[in-house]
C-alpha cells in the first residue's frame, strides 16, 4: 500500500533559526506532493504543491524564500523553516499523489511537529 | 479560489447519540470530496472519499452525504462512541486538478461523553 513517512516526527528550534522535515513516499511515486501546515487550534494551510514537471507553486502568505522545496524525484521531498518564529509554530503535514489510487487522493504523513521557543 | 465552510466548530454529544458534520463549497467545480479525522497529536486518518457521482457512502459507523445542488457535504455518526471524539476536516478538490490541491473546511472538534 500507499505509505508516505515524515521526518522528524517533533522538533524544537530556537526563535531565529531553521529546520528542515523531509518526506518520504514508500510504495508508490509520488507525482506531486503537497505541503501543509497546520497552526494551533486551526486548520490546514496549503504551503505549496509540488508537482512532476512543474516549478513549486507557492499559496499566498508563503513564499519560498521562506519555505523552501526540495522535490529532487518522485519518492522524496524536504521542506525547510528557514528563520522560524513563534508564528512558524504548528504540524508541516506533507501528502504525496499516488496516480494510481482513484479521486485525487493524497496520503498524508504523520507530520512533523514545530516547536518554536 | 475554493472556500469551504465547515460548522459547528465544536460539537459534543453523548454515547449513542448521533453527530452532524458539515460542510459547504463554493467551486462548481469540485469533483472530490474527503473527510479525515484526527485524533489528539496525531494527523489525518482519511475516513472516505466521495465522488462527483456519488451522493450517499456509507462507511464503518458513519455516513456521508453529498448534495451537488447546494454544494453540501455531510458527516454523520450514527452512534457515536468516545472514541469517535476527535478533530474532523471536510476537504475539497477540483476535478482535473493535477496537482490534487485540497482545500480543508476549519475543522470540527467532536467530544463524546460517555
Amino acid at each position: 500500500g500507499a505509505l508516505v513517512y515524515q521526518y522528524p516526527r517533533r522538533t524544537i528550534c530556537k526563535s531565529g533559526t531553521s529546520m528542515r522535515m523531509e518526506c518520504q513516499a514508500v510504495g508508490f511515486q509520488a507525482t506531486s506532493v503537497a505541503w501543509y501546515r497546520q497552526s494551533p487550534q486551526k486548520t490546514f494551510e496549503l504551503i505549496a504543491l509540488s508537482t512532476v514537471n512543474s516549478a513549486i507553486k507557492y499559496e499566498q502568505n508563503f513564499t519560498q524564500e521562506k519555505f523552501p522545496i526540495s522535490h529532487p524525484n518522485l519518492s522524496f521531498s524536504s521542506m525547510t523553516v528557514l528563520n522560524a518564529y513563534l508564528e512558524d509554530r504548528g504540524l508541516y503535514l506533507c501528502g504525496a499523489r499516488d496516480p494510481r489510487a482513484s479521486a485525487e487522493t493524497l496520503y498524508f504523513g504523520s507530520g512533523t511537529r514545530l516547536t518554536v521557543l | 479560489g475554493e472556500q469551504v465552510e465547515q460548522r459547528p466548530p465544536h460539537l459534543s454529544v453523548r454515547e449513542g447519540d448521533s453527530a452532524v458534520i458539515t460542510c459547504t463549497y463554493t467551486d462548481p467545480n469540485s469533483y472530490y470530496f474527503f473527510w479525515y479525522k484526527q485524533e489528539p497529536g496525531a494527523s489525518l486518518q482519511l475516513l472516505m472519499k466521495v465522488f462527483s457521482s456519488t451522493e450517499i457512502n456509507e462507511g464503518q459507523g458513519f455516513t456521508v452525504l453529498l448534495n451537488k445542488k447546494d454544494k453540501r457535504l455531510s458527516l454523520n455518526l450514527t452512534a457515536a462512541h468516545p472514541g469517535d471524539s476527535a478533530a474532523y476536516f471536510c476537504a475539497v478538490s477540483a476535478h482535473n486538478n493535477a496537482g490534487a490541491k485540497l482545500t480543508f473546511g476549519g475543522g470540527t472538534r467532536l467530544t463524546v461523553r460517555p
